[in-house]
């Protein structure tokens, strides 16, 4: 079955750093770019950053920018978000997701998300 | 970046057609033909319904269809059921290097 799943999500301070990662399976990975999306609790999807199949194009939305590095190990089939300077407002969930279609911006293949709390 | 408009609700009786819009500018939605909508059930992951404003995936019923006129996307869902019961959200391409998610439409089933 072609799949995501996250890990690495949990309880961090305010300030603090979270790496995240996301497994795919049976798919070709490396063929594929890929994307971070996330949800604050109870409101919409907000999209986080993009990397290209070799990860020659990386774009991140301005809410994150200079804070999280996306990067991924096509060998390992893995993809990754390391979060840095944590915010009360990056509490989401975080999705990982497949991109898609003639423009490269739709989400195809959705992992099951990884729940990221900033709390003190 | 700011999101794209959509209403906050829309609801229909089973076996009737309703419509979603999701409004943005010329600058995304209405600069290009890349745009995605999806269904998102409570408490699982979203689901690509439509992509590149009107192709649906495949295993995606035909009575999900879209379309755009302009600088607004629209969603129809025909023959509406029980189970299309749900969030949806669009997204458009707004550069190369940005994406962006509509506001979020609960649809309720009556």
């Amino acid at each position: 079955e072609v799949q995501l799943v996250e890990s690495g999500g949990g309880l961090v301070q305010p300030g603090g750093s979270l790496r995240l990662s996301c497994a795919a399976s049976e798919f070709i990975f490396s063929a594929y770019s890929m994307n971070w999306v996330r949800q604050a609790p109870g409101r919409g999807l907000e999209w986080v950053s993009y990397i290209s199949s070799s990860s020659a194009s990386i774009y991140y939305a301005d809410s994150v920018k200079g804070r999280f590095t996306i990067s991924r190990d096509n060998a390992k089939k893995s993809l990754f978000l390391q979060m840095n300077s944590l915010r009360v407002e990056d509490t989401a969930v975080y999705y990982c997701a497949q991109s898609y279609g003639s423009g490269d911006d739709a989400f195809n293949i959705w992992g099951q998300g990884t729940m990221v709390t900033v709390s003190s | 970046q700011s999101a794209l408009t959509q209403p906050a609700s829309v609801s229909g009786s089973p076996g009737q057609s309703i419509t979603i819009s999701c409004t943005g500018t010329s600058s995304d939605v209405g600069g290009y033909n890349y745009v995605s909508w999806y269904q998102q059930h409570p408490g699982k992951a979203p689901k690509l319904m439509i992509y590149d404003v009107s192709n649906r995936p495949s295993g995606v019923s035909d009575r999900f269809s879209g379309s755009k006129s302009g600088n607004t996307a629209s969603l129809t869902i025909s023959g509406l059921q029980a189970e299309d019961e749900a969030d949806y959200y669009c997204s458009s391409y707004r550069s190369s290097t940005t994406r962006v998610f509509g506001t979020g439409t609960k649809v309720t089933v009556l």
